[in-house]
């Protein structure tokens, strides 16, 4: 089955740092265009980061120079390593792919069920 | 950057009616334009791809269309499991690759 799971969601202090994790099966997160996405309560859905194939990769404004995407290959695992977290960061993150690339005109074709990330003191 | 401009916020329509949902985007990005679902407690879902792009496991009921700058979603004949929050994103050249604001749709 292709599917991806996330997990390392939890509570965390105002500038306090969290590591998301993203185990993929049936996929391989160098063979696709990966990404991070979030939801904020009572909010709509937010890019945040891309991973490419050759591996590069993009942030949005709201988390460069904080959040990092990457991957282990050899482990088939995607990472959002997040610092310097902020109340506003409270979140359900979702791990994606686009598993169809240009197929799909690169649409998000695969999500996770996502983890919740809650700042707060 | 491009900027997506989602409208309405929210609608409320009667089961079998057809709405309409619109994204409008800052410049063109071919057929660079998708549509999720989302309901409360799940995984966003794909809808359309490509701007009209159909998928098997998507009731046929949706369909999206547009060129250039503006694009729709239509559902025709509103179920109940149609309620949720409707969202368009393009992925035109490189990230970022933006949401629009979301449509809120209610079964009256």
């Amino acid at each position: 089955e292709v599917q991806l799971v996330e997990s390392g969601g939890g509570l965390v202090q105002p500038g306090g740092s969290l590591t998301l994790s993203c185990a993929a099966s049936g996929l391989s997160v160098s063979g696709s265009f990966m990404n991070w996405v979030r939801q904020a309560p009572g909010k709509g859905l937010e890019w945040l980061s891309t991973i490419y194939g050759n591996g590069d990769t993009f942030h949005a404004d709201s988390v460069r120079g904080r959040f990092t995407i990457s991957r282990l290959s050899s482990k088939n695992v995607l990472f959002f390593q997040m610092n310097s977290l902020r109340i506003e960061d409270t979140a359900v993150y979702f791990c994606t792919a686009m598993l169809s690339g240009a197929g799909h005109s690169y649409a998000i074709d695969l999500w996770g069920q996502g983890t919740t990330v809650t700042v707060s003191s | 950057d491009i900027q997506m401009t989602q409208s309405p916020s929210s609608l409320s329509a009667f089961l079998g009616d057809t709405v309409t949902i619109t994204c409008r985007t800052s410049q063109s990005i071919g057929t660079y334009l998708h549509w999720y679902q989302l309901k409360p407690g799940e995984a966003p879902k794909l809808l359309i791809y490509g701007v009209s792009g159909f998928l098997r496991e998507v009731p046929s009921r949706f369909t999206g269309s547009g060129s250039g700058t503006e694009f729709t979603l239509t559902i025709s004949g509103l179920q109940p499991e149609d309620s949720g929050i409707y969202f368009c994103q393009h992925t035109y050249l490189k990230p970022p690759w933006t949401f629009g604001q979301g449509t809120k749709v209610e079964i009256k």
